[in-house]
């Protein structure tokens, strides 16, 4: 069965850099999370899209954006990266069900 | 706002033996949906059961089931027959079922669960 695909898997950036995250969710859901989870730490909601509108907002700073796309696929980008967004960021998709399917992960560090 | 927490940091348990891990949550809803989700090493997050509020009955998947009590507003993980591969984090979630009130998961702080060989 297809599953939750986020790219890159890695991604090094340098302070002050931009970074863009991919998700594609699974075929037919309905809605997409991001999640950031730091070292350590139980995941922290960023930001939601329920049929490509965004529809609940988290800890997200004002440096980060999200949107999802027609296609459904979403994109997180990060600007003024700083050493602390350093973490794990993942993306989630559900559907009628709502039990959310996570992505591996993207695996962010800020050097 | 919704609350989600796990009391026991860490856990270990024997191999072939039986673990629970606990989790409580503060609500005000009646209607919601209870998560437990594992989390090895590799860090992908995999869901191992479900349970939604309005069932009294107790979600069963193979090995893994849960205690749920929801005037208690308790939600515990019980895994029978321990493996080494159920060594992991255990996230406890919740998510609402009314959409006004938000579709994202809540978590809690997790337990570490060792096995022992």
């Amino acid at each position: 069965a297809a599953g939750v695909i986020q790219s890159p898997r890695h991604l090094i950036k340098e302070k002050r850099e931009t970074a863009t995250l991919k998700c594609y969710p699974i075929p037919r859901h309905d809605t997409v999370y991001w999640y950031q989870q730091g070292p350590g730490q139980d995941p922290q909601f960023l930001i939601s899209f329920y049929e490509k509108m965004q529809s609940d907002k988290g800890s997200i700073p004002d440096r980060f954006s999200a949107q999802q796309f027609s296609d459904y696929h979403s994109e997180l980008n990060m600007s003024s990266l700083e050493l602390g967004d350093s973490a794990l960021y993942f993306c989630a998709s559900s559907g009628f069900g709502r039990e959310a399917f996570f992505g591996q992960g993207t695996r962010l560090t800020v050097v | 706002a919704q609350t989600v927490t796990q009391s026991q940091p860490e856990m270990s348990v024997q191999e072939a033996e039986t673990v629970t891990l606990s989790c409580t949550y503060d609500t005000s809803e009646s209607d919601y949906y209870l998560f437990w989700y594992k989390q090895p090493p590799s860090r992908q997050m995999i869901l191992v059961i479900r349970q939604e509020a309005y069932k009294q009955q107790n979600a069963t998947e193979n090995r893994f089931s849960v205690n749920f009590q929801k005037a208690a507003k308790s939600f515990s993980l019980k895994i029978s027959d321990s493996q080494l591969g159920d060594a992991a984090m255990y996230f406890c979630a919740y998510r609402s079922m009314n959409n006004n009130a938000g579709n994202m998961l809540t978590f809690g702080g997790g337990t570490r669960l060792m096995v022992k060989p």
